[in-house]
């Protein structure tokens, strides 16, 4: 059964670059496509981006000129890198697969970052 | 505000049924773009309950069905439980990416 775990800082300072870490466990990174999706609190569902089975990417428009998802195969993991946070930015943030139809079928448990001085 | 438009709340007795809508446009749903639909329990990631419109993945109850018609999409609970009370999100594509409605809050009474 796939798992997916994000790691990273839950505090980052307004104007730096907030950076996580989505590890895969119990399948390949190369069997499906993944996605950051975030979640303000209170609030709603807003997709950050996809990386594809060859490395290439897709990235929200609201976000794209601040936004970098990579992965590491060797690893099997991938990441977001999110540059110049606000305060707009602090949210629970959720690694996502996505599967054969299309859905987000496997989601890691999510990480809270809170964008503060 | 949401790119696709849900009731932000429904609600409903145990044992009945109910719909949540989900309204998009012809820059997503419209386009043919599938839905796929989510169930948030508090405090839990979103869990993946419809995809591709009317598909379950297993485990999944058939109490849950999909549907998608034209610009819209709808996701039915039937008989209704307690433990289906939570926030139900819909999600469609669109040139850019993905897209999700605003969530619906389900109450079971």
């Amino acid at each position: 059964q796939v798992q997916l775990q994000e790691s990273g800082p839950g505090l980052v300072r307004p104007s730096e670059t907030l950076s996580l870490t989505c590890t895969i466990s119990g399948g390949s990174i190369s069997n499906y496509y993944w996605s950051w999706i975030r979640q303000t609190p209170g609030k709603g569902l807003e997709w950050i981006g996809y990386i594809y089975y060859r490395g290439s990417t897709k990235y929200n428009p609201s976000l794209k000129s601040r936004v970098t998802i990579s992965r590491d195969t060797s690893k099997n993991q991938f990441s977001l890198n999110l540059s110049s946070v606000t305060a707009a930015d602090t949210a629970t943030y959720f690694c996502a697969g996505v599967g054969s139809g299309d859905g987000l079928e496997i989601w890691g448990h999510g990480t809270m970052v809170t964008v503060s001085s | 505000h949401s790119v696709l438009t849900q009731p932000p709340s429904l609600s409903g007795a145990p044992g009945q049924a109910v719909t949540i809508s989900c309204t998009g446009s012809s820059a997503n749903i419209g386009a043919g773009f599938d839905v796929h639909w989510y169930q948030q329990l508090p405090g839990t990631a979103p869990k993946l309950l419809i995809y591709g419109n009317d598909n379950r993945p297993s485990g999944i109850p058939d109490r849950f069905s999909g549907s998608k018609s034209g610009t819209s999409a709808s996701l039915a609970i039937t008989g209704l439980q307690v433990e289906d009370e939570a926030v139900y999100y819909c999600q469609s594509s669109d040139l850019s990416g993905a897209v999700f409605g605003g969530g619906t809050k389900l109450t079971v009474l």
